[in-house]
């Protein structure tokens, strides 16, 4: 299984860039990288997903080297509103329980 | 607006009481599924549904009673809880069970809030 580690807690400004990276060294050929966010209270709710090499979207960009060990979630200008924990999860495309299991994620908190 | 609704937003109950949590998908996906989520703690997968049947079961004690009589809804019936039970009950629905790869997303509710008294 690729099991995935990422750091507790993160503390940012309003306005930087933070880059919030994920490890997946088990990672298997047909796995994709899929990040999610959550505000409490509320369910979480999908930010980016990719395969490999660089993704962006309108709210993150997501990098993903060639090995694929790793993934780093970016987001650039952070907003107080960003605030949130971050989750990383890895696994097929479907038929498998893995990309819906949810690990501890990382605490952002972005500070005035 | 995720495009799943769950009702009710808040449920107290007793002990000895029977309540159901309710799900409904307006995305025409083919998976739901019930998360529980306590305090400062992680997701918990509880139950996973697939075209209507029952998929996984992750060690879920029978106090809690899914059931998913059509691909667009799907109940969490509870009776005989305990205090530990109370938490936020998050159900998500996928295009085809598992979610991730391109256009497989999961799509979580605002959840129910129960507190079992």
């Amino acid at each position: 299984l690729a099991k995935t580690t990422q750091p507790i807690s993160m503390d940012s400004y309003e306005g930087q860039e933070v880059n919030i990276t994920c490890s997946h060294n088990n990672i298997a050929t047909n796995d994709y990288i899929t990040w999610y966010q959550q505000f409490p209270s509320q369910g979480p709710r999908f930010i980016i997903q990719g395969y490999k090499t660089k993704v962006t979207n309108e709210v993150a960009s997501l990098f993903i080297p060639a090995d694929r060990k790793s993934s780093t979630l970016s987001l650039p200008r952070v907003s107080l509103s960003d605030t949130a924990v971050y989750y990383c999860l890895v696994g097929p495309s479907s038929g498998s329980a893995r990309q819906l299991t949810f690990g501890s994620g990382t605490q952002l908190t972005v500070l005035p | 607006e995720t495009g799943v609704t769950q009702t009710p937003r808040h449920l107290v109950m007793g002990m000895t009481n029977k309540k159901s949590l309710k799900c409904e998908q307006h995305l025409g996906h083919n998976a739901m599924y019930w998360y529980k989520q306590s305090a400062k703690k992680p997701l918990e997968l509880m139950f996973v549904y697939s075209l209507e049947e029952r998929v996984e079961n992750n060690s879920v004690p029978s106090r809690f009673s899914p059931e998913c009589p059509n691909s667009s809804h799907l109940f969490l019936h509870l009776h005989t809880l305990q205090p530990e039970d109370s938490a936020l009950y998050l159900c998500a629905s996928s295009q085809d069970w598992g979610g991730g790869g391109t256009g497989n997303t999961i799509y979580f509710g605002e959840g129910s809030w129960l507190t079992v008294v």
